[in-house]
């Protein structure tokens, strides 16, 4: 089976901190992708990552970085975190054209 | 842009019914369909994947169609049980941009009533 483990289910964070996301594959997965989920708006691609240290921006990165150092890791930097960015984060693997796998997600509140 | 919708928002039936989830998408020029289900706080979990080139796949209980040409697919679950209760969210990957990608709707919350 597939795991996607995300580094927090929780997090609350205090407005302009550095806010650090990480999201950890075991299936030697090429392509990486970090989204956040919003009542009445779904699911929004932040960023995603096909191989180490590539990168491409989703339809919201604004706020946004990320770091792709090694395979199997793939972490959503928030350089100074505002209330706006209060969100579900979620992360998902997938190989080729395969299904997405997602993590459990991390719930941050930014107070 | 590729938009998704998904109709009903939520859904409320007896157990033991029928149903059916719909999808619509506006750009009939996809890779493939998904469609996931995602419990209450949690992530996502993969029901059924349709290739483009596909009408339909089943797993079990659930059947899914795709009908490109009308920019539709439906989720069909026969027999509900309550542990069917989730929300549904469908996703498709459209050709413009690339294989990555998916857009998803907003979900359908259904609930099934022991």
């Amino acid at each position: 089976d597939v795991k996607v483990t995300q580094s927090s289910r929780y997090l609350v964070k205090r407005t302009g901190e550095k806010v650090f996301l990480e999201c950890v594959q075991d299936m030697d997965h090429e392509n990486m992708f970090w989204y956040r989920q919003d009542p009445g708006l779904g699911l929004r691609l932040i960023y995603f990552s096909y191989d180490v240290k590539m990168k491409e921006k989703g339809d919201i990165p604004e706020g946004y970085s990320v770091s792709r150092e090694k395979k199997e890791r793939f972490s959503l930097i928030l350089e100074s975190a505002s209330t706006n960015q209060t969100s579900m984060y979620l992360c998902a693997t997938q190989q080729g054209t395969d299904t997405q796998y997602f993590g459990p997600g991390t719930r941050l509140t930014v107070l | 842009k590729q938009e998704v919708t998904q109709i009903p928002a939520a859904l409320s039936v007896p157990e033991g019914e029928n149903l059916v989830l719909n999808c619509s998408f506006t750009d009939s020029a996809i890779y493939n369909l998904q469609w996931f289900r995602q419990d209450p706080g949690k992530g996502l979990t993969s029901l059924l994947l349709i290739q483009s080139s596909q009408r339909e796949q089943t797993s079990g209980r659930l059947n899914a169609s795709l009908d490109k040409s009308s920019g539709r697919s439906t989720l069909y679950i026969a027999a509900s049980q309550p542990g069917d209760s989730a929300t549904y969210l469908c996703a498709v990957s459209p050709l413009a941009s690339g294989t990555y990608k998916y857009i998803f709707g907003t979900g359908t919350r259904l609930k099934v009533l022991a």
